[in-house]
């Protein structure tokens, strides 16, 4: 299956720890977003990357948080010194730019739980 | 600011029934409209999109009109099966813009 890719697929830490997460999109595809879901609500825009290159960033991300896709293919979510108002669950999705369709394809995502 | 609002659930039906799910948008200009589903334990899904007004957009048996005069983008399915159950999202992308904007979600169950 060459579908969207997250790992972890659950993290539970502990308050004021720092998490890690990765997306490995479709390959080809140039667009990488991420989205954060949190219980009960519709996914919010948090970033995207065109190649490796991070064009935009919602006021949701604070500055703890920080997104990387350094050789324009996977991508990494870090969040410093988490918060219990952080628990979600993110989603990554990726986009041929420039070609045919518009759909986002996404991944299953990382379900984050902050004790 | 563009925003999507869709009918709250939970929606509970039996096996066959009609099922409708509304949903309206406040946009500039003419967004693209999407339909997305997520099963329980998957990702989201798109089920169905249109991209302009009048456009219907359908996917295994469900259908989706896009209504510029009433802002709409409801979705439909004449004879809903259990394999239906999931929460359903509308979402809105805005012309020259990258990024989704969704609904809060409309969770479905349906029974035998």
């Amino acid at each position: 299956d060459t579908g969207v890719s997250q790992n972890p697929r659950h993290k539970i830490t502990k308050r004021g720890q720092n998490v890690t997460f990765r997306c490995d999109p479709i390959s080809e595809h140039n667009r990488l977003y991420w989205y954060r879901q949190t219980l009960g609500q519709g996914p919010e825009f948090l970033t995207y990357f065109q190649n490796e290159a991070q064009l935009e960033k919602s006021r949701l991300l604070s500055d703890r948080f920080s997104a990387e896709r350094p050789k324009g293919s996977f991508s990494t979510l870090e969040i410093q010194r988490t918060e219990q108002g952080d628990s979600a669950m993110y989603l990554c999705a990726s986009r041929l730019q420039g070609v045919g369709g518009i759909e986002q394809f996404f991944g299953p995502g990382t379900r984050l739980t902050v004790l | 600011g563009d925003s999507v609002t869709q009918m709250e659930g939970p929606v509970t039906l039996s096996e066959e029934a009609f099922l409708t799910i509304n949903c309206t948008y406040t946009a500039t200009g003419y967004p693209s409209l999407f339909w997305y589903v997520q099963y329980p334990g998957e990702g989201l899904q798109l089920l169905l999109k249109a991209t302009k007004a009048d456009d219907k957009g359908s996917n295994k048996g469900f259908e989706a009109t896009y209504r510029k005069e009433t802002t709409s983008f409801h979705l439909e399915k004449g004879s809903v099966q259990v394999s239906d159950s999931a929460v359903y999202f509308c979402a809105l992308r805005p012309p020259d813009d990258y990024k989704l904007s969704f609904g809060a979600g409309t969770t479905v169950t349906v029974r035998a």
